[in-house]
């Protein structure tokens, strides 16, 4: 079936590196790709997003690139500080007027090292 | 802040019963999706709700319905409340279809 996979689960990483988490997703008809952060105790926090049609979009500190070919998205933190620990999703969004569903993968645990 | 308030945060129930959850939308969001997430999990798609109809479904049982009302809040109903209900509910709203959501702290069901 479908699904949104994460390559690992935890990811530990020394501050000020930067760090990069990997996603693999299955339906290629997917329209929409965003990423969250999620703190303990807290409903995840959008970070960055992209469409099908783009291949790479940047935010403050934050990439996304996406590679439809493999089917394949990752999120890259640049200077990676203490404040990013947390539990990281990529989801991915389908459909069209018959009905829309977004699929979250299972997560990636950063650890921040001081 | 989100702008995205869910009630109650925490909720204990009894296997059988029934549940509403409460979702109030950001200021101006049509569009409200449903998430249950277990313990260690990711969030598992419940259903969307647009501008008052469901328009988007999960693989979740009829047990779980809900609503959207005009002003854009919604509901989540569970009937018949199985142990394995237990997990942060969570919604989120935004505009549309395939643009950014803002999501809620969530409601902490426990079923016993």
């Amino acid at each position: 079936g479908e699904s949104v996979g994460l390559h690992l689960p935890t990811l530990s990483v020394q501050e000020g590196d930067n760090s990069i988490i990997n996603c693999a997703y299955s339906n290629s008809a997917s329209d929409y790709f965003i990423w969250y952060k999620q703190e303990s105790g807290k409903g995840p926090q959008f970070i960055i997003d992209i469409r099908s049609n783009m291949d790479k979009r940047q935010g403050q500190r934050v990439t996304v690139l996406l590679n439809k070919t493999v089917k394949h998205l990752s999120l890259q933190i640049a200077a990676t500080q203490p404040g990013d620990s947390a539990v990281y999703f990529c989801a991915e969004s389908s459909g069209n007027t018959g009905g829309f569903k977004t699929i979250f993968g299972a997560g990636t645990r950063l650890f921040v090292k001081a | 802040e989100t702008g995205v308030t869910q009630s109650p945060t925490h909720l204990i129930k009894t296997r059988g019963q029934q549940v509403t959850l409460r979702c109030s939308s950001q200021s101006g969001h049509n569009t409200v999706s449903w998430y249950q997430q277990a313990l260690g999990q990711g969030p598992q798609f419940i259903f969307q709700y647009y501008r008052e109809e469901e328009n988007g479904r999960g693989n979740f049982p009829p047990r779980f319905s809900g609503l959207q009302f005009p002003n854009y809040s919604s509901e989540l109903n569970v009937n018949a409340l199985e142990l394995d209900d237990s997990a942060l509910y969570l919604c989120a709203s935004s505009l549309g279809h395939f643009s950014r959501a803002f999501f809620g702290q969530g409601t902490r069901l426990t079923v016993v």
